[in-house]
């Protein structure tokens, strides 16, 4: 079973700081991908991830898979309370399913 | 593109009865889909996978007689909860991929509520 340690699961900070979010495991992905959730809604893909090393900037995010392609980290810049929700990252290996973090469920407060 | 529906998008039901849930590919074919399932507070475990045309392969732990899954179609597959209990409640969503792309596109899943 490959597992995927996403930290941290809760994380609560004022509107304008930064964060970052990690995703791990001991295994190396054919591809990472980082979801967002709302509550009652199936989770919408933000980026993908193939290639170790790569960097993916998305308005204020910024997706970063690690060169050896075992770990990738989601950093937000300025964070806005519209950014408030589910943060899953997930890990490919070829055509099979998903395997999911737990989640960060992120709070931005005005 | 790459849209993904599910139905319905709740249902509650009595134990003891069987609930069915669509999931369909809109615009674009797909060859494998997925099925997960989410508790609350939890991420998404997944289920089950199937290939169009073939029998669906299941994660360990997953009764296959209890969630039937058929995937006659490039732009549907379904999943039965065969004689559905209270622990059955949760999030059920499903993801499609094909092409020349693994990427997944997930649903908007099915919330089961069983009585």
């Amino acid at each position: 079973t490959q597992l995927l340690e996403q930290s941290p699961q809760f994380l609560s900070i004022q509107e304008g700081e930064n964060l970052t979010v990690y995703c791990n495991s001991s295994s190396v992905f054919s591809s990472l991908q980082w979801y967002r959730q709302e509550p009652g809604e199936g989770p919408v893909l933000l980026v993908t991830v193939v290639t170790g090393g790569e960097v993916k900037k998305l308005k204020r995010l910024t997706f970063q898979f690690g060169d050896a392609r075992k770990d990738s980290s989601l950093h937000i810049t300025a964070a806005q309370p519209g950014d408030t929700g589910l943060y899953l990252c997930a890990g490919a290996w070829g055509a099979d399913g998903l395997t999911f973090g737990k989640g960060t469920h992120l709070i931005i407060q005005p | 593109g790459a849209v993904v529906s599910q139905h319905p998008s709740r249902v509650i039901c009595k134990s003891g009865t069987s609930v069915k849930i669509e999931c369909r590919s809109l615009d674009f074919q797909a060859t494998t889909m997925f099925w997960y399932r989410q508790f609350p507070k939890q991420s998404l475990m997944l289920m089950a996978t199937s290939n169009e045309g073939s029998k669906a392969t299941y994660e360990q732990g997953v009764e296959k007689d209890k969630f039937l899954i058929n995937h006659a179609s490039l732009t549907l597959s379904t999943l039965t909860v065969t004689s559905a209990h209270p622990e059955d409640s949760s999030f059920y969503i499903c993801s499609a991929s094909g092409g020349a792309s693994d990427t997944q596109y997930f649903g908007p899943g099915t919330r089961l509520t069983v009585l």
